[in-house]
């Protein structure tokens, strides 16, 4: 299995901030990365796919890179609605797998 | 708009069986496999496995064989989970995802998630 691992686990930052979640995978997986965003008892919400694409909806300033091992998803400035749990997914293999989540509070 | 609407909150005896279903509205059923995804309390995200909405043949994760069926109804564009032999372990919410497959495959399109809560 593909492992997949997010740091930091958790971040602390204020409104305004830029801030970057990285997600290394165990093994390569081209672009087959994506991220979701989940609020405490909502289900997670698709915020990039294929590591760089954003979907539709989804504000700009959030935007995603990497490719092979290492990935990142970057929030350019954040706003009060993104604090929130960030997780990365591979779809490269099965079975599909997770990070264990970066929970993102406010400082 | 697509829309995937899951049943309600379950309350199980250990030993007991549950039916978590997944009603899909806005789009072709047959397009677009199902994925299931738990979450165990506090917990993250583990893909439980998916099923091709158009054969009905499923394909289950590691842990998830033997007491998951993936089943479907597709005369009403409704994805099944069946869990048999409840245990306490199996408490967490059951999320169905719909799979988009283009040249990249992720999950766009959640389900609100269905609590199953297991306890004596």
């Amino acid at each position: 299995d593909i492992q997949m691992t997010q740091s930091p686990s958790s971040l602390s930052a204020s409104v305004g901030d830029r801030v970057t979640i990285t997600c290394r995978a165990s093994q390569s997986i081209s672009s087959s990365l994506n991220w979701y965003q989940q609020k405490p008892g909502k289900a997670p919400k698709l915020l990039i796919y294929a590591a760089s694409s954003l979907q539709s909806g989804v504000p700009s300033r959030f935007s995603g890179s990497g490719s092979g091992t290492d990935f990142t998803l970057t929030i350019s400035s954040l706003q009060p609605e993104d604090f929130a749990t960030y997780y990365c997914q591979q779809s490269y293999s099965a079975p599909i797998t997770f990070g264990q989540g970066t929970r993102l509070e406010i400082k | 708009q697509v829309q995937l609407v899951q049943s309600g909150s379950e309350l199980k005896k250990p030993g007991a069986s549950v039916e978590v279903s997944c009603k899909t509205s806005g789009y072709t059923f047959t397009s677009y496999a199902m994925n299931w995804v738990r979450q165990a309390p506090g917990q993250g995200l583990e893909w439980m496995g998916w099923i091709n909405t158009n054969t009905g043949n499923p394909t289950y994760a590691q842990g998830f064989t033997g007491r998951f069926v993936f089943s479907l109804d597709t005369s009403v564009s409704t994805a099944y989970l069946q869990i048999s032999s409840l245990k306490a372990e199996d408490t967490a919410v059951y999320y169905c995802a719909r799979r988009y497959c283009g040249g990249n495959c992720y999950t766009d399109y959640w389900g609100q998630g269905t609590l199953v809560t297991v306890s004596s």
